[in-house]
């Protein structure tokens, strides 16, 4: 079955550490998107992907890189991770705005 | 300004009753929506798309658009326990390639 698998579930980081959130998705789509959720703001676009090797900046792209290196994976990138930065990350990958997300990464920076 | 505009914010229905949920576009470039649907400790999951004005029916799920306005509704009748969750709307940007969610609906359907 075709899904969106995020690694890790859980993470806990330090302040001004390098934080490394996974993503593989087996739906063969080209775009693919990072997500943060947090309560009174939805989801909100951090970087998205049309295909392997392109990165686009979403809405709130500060603080955050994205790689994409193949068709199936996408990581988001925290190099000096900040407490602003604790949330619940989803990774997405899409085709003509029907989205497959991921399960979550919940993401705790101390 | 939210682009994707959602009300209520939180919904209680008694079970066997109806929910109706209403978001609001404010860019005219936001021509296709969809319903999303997020249980506790889930990502979204796509429950239904609307491209067209006027109803679409699945299930005990039905959606209205109405371009003109760019309002759309979700409605679901017989609300069952199951169906409590987080409901987001989303609408897709053409200009951009990407898809605009909402703030979300919390939906508690009541035993």
């Amino acid at each position: 079955e075709a899904a969106v698998t995020q690694s890790p579930r859980n993470k806990v980081a330090v302040t001004g550490g390098k934080v490394t959130l996974s993503c593989n998705q087996t739906n063969n789509h080209n775009n693919m998107y990072w997500y943060r959720q947090d309560t009174g703001h939805g989801l909100r676009l951090i970087h998205y992907s049309y295909g392997a090797g392109s990165t686009e900046k979403g809405d709130i792209p500060d603080g955050y890189k994205a790689s994409r290196p193949s068709q199936e994976n996408f990581s988001l990138i925290l190099e000096l991770a900040t407490p602003s930065q604790t949330s619940v990350y989803f990774c997405a990958s899409g085709q003509n705005s029907d989205y497959t997300f991921g399960s979550g990464t919940r993401l705790l920076v101390i | 300004q939210q682009k994707v505009q959602q009300s209520p914010e939180s919904l209680s229905v008694p079970e066997g009753g109806m929910a109706s949920l209403n978001c609001t576009s404010s860019d005219r470039n936001f021509q296709y929506f969809w319903w999303y649907r997020q249980h506790s400790g889930e990502g979204p999951k796509a429950l239904m798309s609307i491209f067209s004005d006027g109803d679409k029916k699945e299930g005990r799920f039905t959606a209205h658009l109405n371009k003109a306005s760019l309002h759309v509704s979700l409605h679901i009748r017989d609300s069952q326990p199951s169906d409590s969750a987080l409901y987001f709307c989303a609408a897709h940007d053409t200009n951009a390639y990407k898809v605009i969610f909402g703030k979300g609906t919390h939906l508690h359907v009541l035993p």
